[in-house]
């Protein structure tokens, strides 16, 4: 079965910081790969999807840029944190073959 | 507009009692219909997947049914326990595969109480 690992689990950086949030998957290989950002008491809203490596599709304009650089590695960057950027980071797979997508743990992101 | 809206926003409930929590979509074409639990701070985590062609699946306490016709789903809890305080999320994939064509709805934020 498919492992999700993100880290770190928690984070506070400070306006104008860089970020990097890291995900790797184990038990699978060329899944699909997802960054959703989860604001308090909301629904999910994905952020990037990846069928491959160095394959980044971006769902909504932002601050934020997401790379894959290897089939089981997806990483979540930002060059400059804005207030807004807090929220919980989740990072999902998904066989190709299969319907359900496996999420990870979740990063928490503060901003101040 | 591809649409999942969850009823009710919030439930609180005693422990032992029964619950149903409400999914409707407006996704076409419609390809699956999933039910996620996600515990306070950690990701969510599959309870059921439903196709078109299934109208009922359970994950022990848990029932989901599914009205292609009406695009409407519930999720039964039977016997609540205290572990089952979460939010129950209901996601809709557009067509074969997921990806961007996944909708996700705000989920219900359920609470049992001893």
């Amino acid at each position: 079965s498919q492992t999700i690992h993100q880290w770190p689990a928690t984070l506070v950086q400070p306006v104008g910081s860089p970020l990097s949030l890291e995900c790797t998957v184990e038990g699978t290989s060329n899944p699909n790969l997802y960054w959703y950002r989860q604001a308090a008491g909301r629904g999910l809203q994905l952020l990037f999807y990846s069928v491959g490596i160095g394959q980044i599709s971006s769902e909504v304009p932002q601050n934020l840029s997401a790379s894959r650089p290897q089939d089981r590695q997806f990483i979540l960057s930002s060059k400059k944190l804005l207030l807004s950027d807090s929220g919980f980071y989740l990072c999902a797979c998904q066989d190709p073959n299969q319907e359900t997508q496996y999420f990870g743990p979740g990063t928490r992101l503060l901003v101040l | 507009k591809n649409q999942v809206e969850q009823s009710p926003q919030s439930l609180i409930i005693l422990e032992g009692k029964n619950c149903t929590l409400q999914c409707n979509y407006t996704v076409s074409p419609f390809s699956n219909l999933r039910w996620y639990k996600q515990d306070t701070g950690r990701g969510p985590v599959s309870l059921t997947i439903m196709t078109f062609s299934e109208n009922t699946k359970s994950n022990g306490r848990y029932t989901a049914t599914l009205d292609a016709d009406t695009k409407q789903s519930s999720l039964h809890i039977t016997a609540s326990q205290l572990s089952d305080s979460a939010s129950y999320i209901c996601v809709v994939s557009r067509g074969p595969g997921g990806g961007f064509k996944t909708i996700f709805g705000a989920g219900t934020r359920l609470f049992v109480k001893a």
